[in-house]
C-alpha cells in the first residue's frame, strides 16, 4: 500500500492554463503539506496545512492554493501557469505533535511550455 | 532566517565510509533529518534524531549531532553503489504543522 501517493506523475501543459495535483496519503496523519523541487534540486516549504491552521510560505504566489476535500487529501491548484512554475512537487504528510516526520509521495514533474 | 547548509558533492571509493554534514543556524531546531532522493525518484526518510540526542546508530547509518556547533553529520559504512544519491539534511521546530527547511542536498558520488 502507497503511503503517500500523488496523480499524475508528470504533468505537461501550455503557459496560462490551470492545473491541478492530487495527493493522498492512508496513513491517518493529521498534517499535509506540499514542497517544491526546482531544477537545482533544491527543496522549499510552499504550504502546510492540518484541520485547524494553513501555514502559507510567503514566497509562494496566490497563484497557487492547496485545497482538502478531507483530511487525507491536499490537492495543489495552479491558476495562470508560468514557465517558473515548472519543477517537481512534492507532497507529503506527518502526524504532527512531537515528531513531526514527513513522509514523501513520489512527486509529480509539471513542465509549462 | 532559518538556513540549512551541505557541501554539494562529495565522492568516495565503494566499501570506504562516507560522512556527510550539514550544519543549521536554527536555535529552536528541535529534530534533525536525513533524507535520500535517489534519480527521479522521491524523498525517503533515512533517519531522524532529537536535538537531545548525541548519536544514533541504525545498521549502516550513524548520525552525529553536534547542537552546541549546530553540526550535524551522516555516517555510511562500507558505501555500496546503491548508495548513490542525494542526502538531505532538514530541520525542523517539530510540536506543530510547520514544514521542513532543507539543505541544498548532497550529491554522494561511488567510484569503483
Amino acid at each position: 500500500d502507497t503511503a503517500v501517493s500523488q496523480t499524475p506523475k508528470y504533468l505537461v501543459t501550455q503557459m496560462g492554463n490551470d492545473k491541478s495535483i492530487k495527493c493522498e496519503q492512508n496513513l491517518g496523519h493529521d498534517t499535509m503539506y506540499w514542497y517544491k523541487q526546482d531544477s537545482k534540486k533544491f527543496l522549499k516549504i510552499m504550504f502546510s496545512y492540518n484541520n485547524k491552521e494553513l501555514i502559507i510560505n510567503e514566497t509562494v504566489p496566490n497563484r497557487f492554493s492547496p485545497k482538502s476535500p478531507d483530511k487525507a487529501h491536499l490537492n495543489l491548484h495552479i491558476n495562470s501557469l508560468e514557465l517558473g512554475d515548472s519543477a517537481v512537487y512534492f507532497c507529503a504528510s506527518s502526524q504532527g505533535g512531537n515528531t513531526d516526520t514527513q513522509y514523501f509521495g513520489p512527486g509529480t514533474r509539471l513542465t509549462v511550455l | 532566517g532559518e538556513d540549512v547548509e551541505q557541501s554539494l558533492f562529495l565522492s568516495v571509493r565503494e566499501g570506504d565510509s562516507s560522512v556527510i554534514n550539514c550544519t543549521y543556524t536554527d536555535s529552536s531546531s528541535t529534530y534533525l533529518y536525513w533524507y535520500k532522493q535517489e534519480p527521479g525518484a522521491g524523498l525517503q526518510l533515512l533517519t531522524y534524531i532529537f536535538s537531545n540526542m548525541d548519536m544514533k546508530q541504525d545498521q549502516r547509518l550513524t548520525v552525529l549531532l553536534n547542537k552546541k556547533d549546530k553540526h550535524l553529520s551522516l555516517r555510511i559504512a562500507d558505501t555500496q553503489t546503491g548508495d548513490s544519491a542525494i542526502y538531505f539534511c532538514a530541520e525542523s521546530e517539530g510540536g506543530g504543522a510547520d514544514g521542513l527547511t532543507f539543505g541544498k542536498g548532497t550529491h554522494l558520488i561511488i567510484q569503483p
